[in-house]
């Protein structure tokens, strides 16, 4: 049972546009999110978060909405480089002394320059 | 910083065999987290500890499995005996929790271990 999911295994933009990646969850004591983006042969990277206390949080070109009332996220990048080719995963954690992240399988962003 | 270092980066490794994975969280960081990835489950936790106490193993496959933390800058993952279907890559996280805010949730992952059962 997936609580946390990502339905789009993959994504491809053109540089300049934007890109919309998605993530949804099911478990409502969820109440904190994270962006991670992956390339090859690496760990993940810790990219951006959001509290629920929030329904946006800007860093530079990434931008995270979260609705909770739909239990929705997504990340936002603007505008899309070529660098910015990789999966990325979006987790979920509940607070109360937990530290664990509950990882969507990822989508894997293409820029094509 | 070196960051968090994992060893090897490669295994390959017959059926049955014993695999041992290493790792060495971030200095200071008190919570550990090894991740299997595959295509089919993707990231999914093992298990983690804090202050080198395993908190949760829930997520340890089977008893072939096991991992430990003798002191605060080590861990290993055993697998025994190994078998095709462990096949992938492992991950060690580290991060610094309970902080006191939101960066307490940020983890710090190592490059993986690709592991290739026969």
């Amino acid at each position: 049972d997936q609580q946390v999911k990502q339905n789009s295994p993959s994504l491809s933009v053109q540089e300049g546009r934007i890109s919309i990646l998605n993530c949804d969850y099911t478990n409502s004591m969820f109440d904190y999110f994270l962006w991670y983006k992956k390339y090859p042969a690496e760990g993940p990277t810790f990219l951006i978060s959001i509290s629920s206390i929030k329904d946006k949080n800007e860093d530079g070109r990434f931008t995270v909405f979260l609705n909770k009332s739909a239990k929705h996220l997504s990340l936002h990048i603007v505008p899309s480089q070529p660098g910015d080719s990789a999966v990325y995963f979006c987790a979920a954690s509940a607070r109360g002394g937990s530290e664990k992240l509950v990882f969507g399988k990822g989508t894997k962003l293409t820029v094509n320059p | 910083d070196a960051g968090v270092i994992q060893s090897p980066r490669h295994e390959v490794t017959e059926m049955g065999q014993e695999v041992t994975l290493r790792c060495k969280p971030i200095s200071g960081h008190n919570s550990l987290f090894w991740y299997r990835q595959t295509m089919m489950r993707g990231l999914e936790l093992l298990i983690y500890f804090n202050n080198n106490v395993p908190i949760d193993d829930s997520g340890m496959p089977e008893d072939r499995f096991s991992a430990k933390m003798p002191n605060a800058s080590f861990s290993t993952l055993k697998i025994q005996p190994s078998e095709p279907r462990d096949s992938a890559v492992y991950f060690c996280a580290s991060s610094l929790y309970p902080s006191g805010g939101p960066s307490s949730y940020e983890q710090y992952f190592g490059p993986g271990t690709r592991l290739t059962v026969t």
